[in-house]
């Protein structure tokens, strides 16, 4: 069964580092999505990305985060200048369509815990 | 955007049925509704999603009444490594998935 896979599965950095999560959607998808989950918390929307570009982002998506399609498989997740509480698990999601039908079902990496230190 | 509510947590025993009620009363008619199910340090893995009336899969049901107000996942048979948070979303245009803070299901021996 196809899967979302995401790299690395722990990451850790100083304070004010830049880091890079790396997510492989399922092939067929369209649509792309980040979420973090800070520890004890509810998983919260980050953005949205189709067809290139952002379709929808949340308060939380500030200019120091930042999302790109290098090629035809990788989904990346950058956060420019870290702080401490960046620190979270972050969810990689695709989906075929997206909002309101029967295939927008979104589908979620295993995640990568970020800690900063 | 529809705002779900759903109980903070349930308790059951293994091999017992368990049905988790979720308020949906804004839903949009375009909007589905999604359960997904997250165990610690996972990623949501999505359980069942369905319009109207009821959806059966090999996990679980999906009861919603005509209304659409609200929506009840059953859990048949229920078994230890069923515990975990159960997530109910409502679909909105964007694509994007607005969890709210879920049902804690604990399955007791």
């Amino acid at each position: 069964e196809p899967e979302v896979t995401q790299t690395p599965s722990h990451q850790v950095t100083q304070m004010g580092q830049e880091v890079i999560l790396r997510c492989v959607p399922i092939s067929n998808h369209l649509y792309f999505y980040w979420y973090r989950q800070i520890l004890g918390q509810k998983v919260e929307f980050l953005v949205s990305f189709y067809n290139n570009e952002i379709s929808e982002k949340s308060e939380i998506f500030d200019d120091q985060f930042s999302v790109e399609r290098p090629d035809g498989s990788n989904f990346t997740l950058k956060i420019r200048s870290t702080k401490l509480e960046d620190s979270a698990m972050y969810f990689c999601a695709s989906s075929e369509l997206a909002g309101g039908s029967s295939t927008d079902t979104q589908y979620f990496g295993p995640g990568t815990r970020l800690t900063v230190l | 955007l529809a705002k779900t509510t759903q109980p903070i947590s349930m308790d059951s025993y293994e091999g017992q049925e368990v049905n988790i009620t979720c308020s949906h009363n804004n839903i949009a008619t375009n909007d589905y509704i999604t359960w997904y199910q997250q165990f610690p340090s996972q990623g949501p893995r999505f359980i069942i999603q369905g319009y109207k009336t009821k959806v059966t899969n090999e996990v679980a049901s999906l009861f919603i009444p005509a209304d659409r107000k609200s929506s009840t996942l059953s859990l048949p048979r229920v078994s230890l490594s069923d515990t975990a948070v159960y997530y109910c979303l409502v679909g909105d245009r964007t694509g994007k998935s607005t969890f709210g803070d879920g049902t804690t299901l604990t399955v007791k021996p």
